[in-house]
């Protein structure tokens, strides 16, 4: 099993739609969530950080249930530019610390 | 203020050949990573240096080796390169190691 994992979709939906992404995580000890956004052959950008609260930016509001270890990001009113592929990432701090990168959602919004 | 720059962006080798891939940083960031790319296999650690004059393995550290030559530059080295080395490399670096990681724009590299 992959630490960490994601529908890779393509989601595919028109402008001005609300999608979510899920994403789950093998490792109950991670400490930290992120998610990035990776445009095609481009590197991957920050999105947002997740809290244990969850946190809000924009029309981005980014969820972590630890109970049921996954993290959840939501998308309102879709921008075309909101194209790209999102990446779930954990942390784990131990005698291996590291980031852990998901493969990857592909989102495709349409006119 | 660049961010994070890589050398070169694009690199065409012959199995066998050897070639050293550059990264600096000018955001006085402690730590620095080298991941690798590939289809349906996501980001990757390759190496990675929590602090000047530290490095470690990552995930996939085989046939690759790195120095972390000051704070701001860290350069990875194929020694022998072979095919299955063929992807996409990005550097990253980060306040530490548990802080968010900022990306270069990455470095395609064919191995014939």
């Amino acid at each position: 099993r992959k630490e960490v994992e994601q529908d890779p979709g393509p989601f595919n939906v028109p402008e001005g739609a609300t999608v979510a992404f899920n994403c789950t995580y093998s490792n109950s000890a991670s400490q930290s969530f992120f998610w990035y956004r990776q445009d095609c052959r481009k590197e991957p950008k920050l999105l947002m950080s997740v809290y244990s609260s969850g946190n809000e930016d924009g029309r981005f509001t980014a969820q972590l249930n630890r109970a049921s270890q996954y993290i959840s990001l939501l998308i309102r009113d879709s921008k075309l530019s909101d194209s790209a592929t999102y990446l779930c990432v954990s942390w784990f701090e131990g005698t291996a610390s590291k980031l852990t990168f998901g493969t990857g959602t592909r989102l495709q919004v349409t006119l | 203020n660049a961010g994070v720059t890589q050398t070169p962006k694009f690199q065409v080798l012959k199995t066998g050949q050897s070639m050293t891939l550059q990264c600096a940083q000018d955001m006085n960031h402690n730590s620095m990573y080298w991941y690798r790319q590939d289809p349906g296999m996501g980001l990757r650690l390759i190496y990675y240096s929590a602090s000047e004059g530290t490095t470690d393995k990552g995930e996939v550290p085989n046939g690759y080796n790195v120095s972390r030559l000051n704070k701001r530059e860290f350069s990875l080295r194929l020694e022998s390169a072979a095919p299955s080395q063929t992807s996409v490399y990005f550097c990253a670096s980060s306040v530490g190691v548990r802080n968010e990681q900022f990306f270069g724009p990455g470095t395609r590299l064919t191995v014939l």
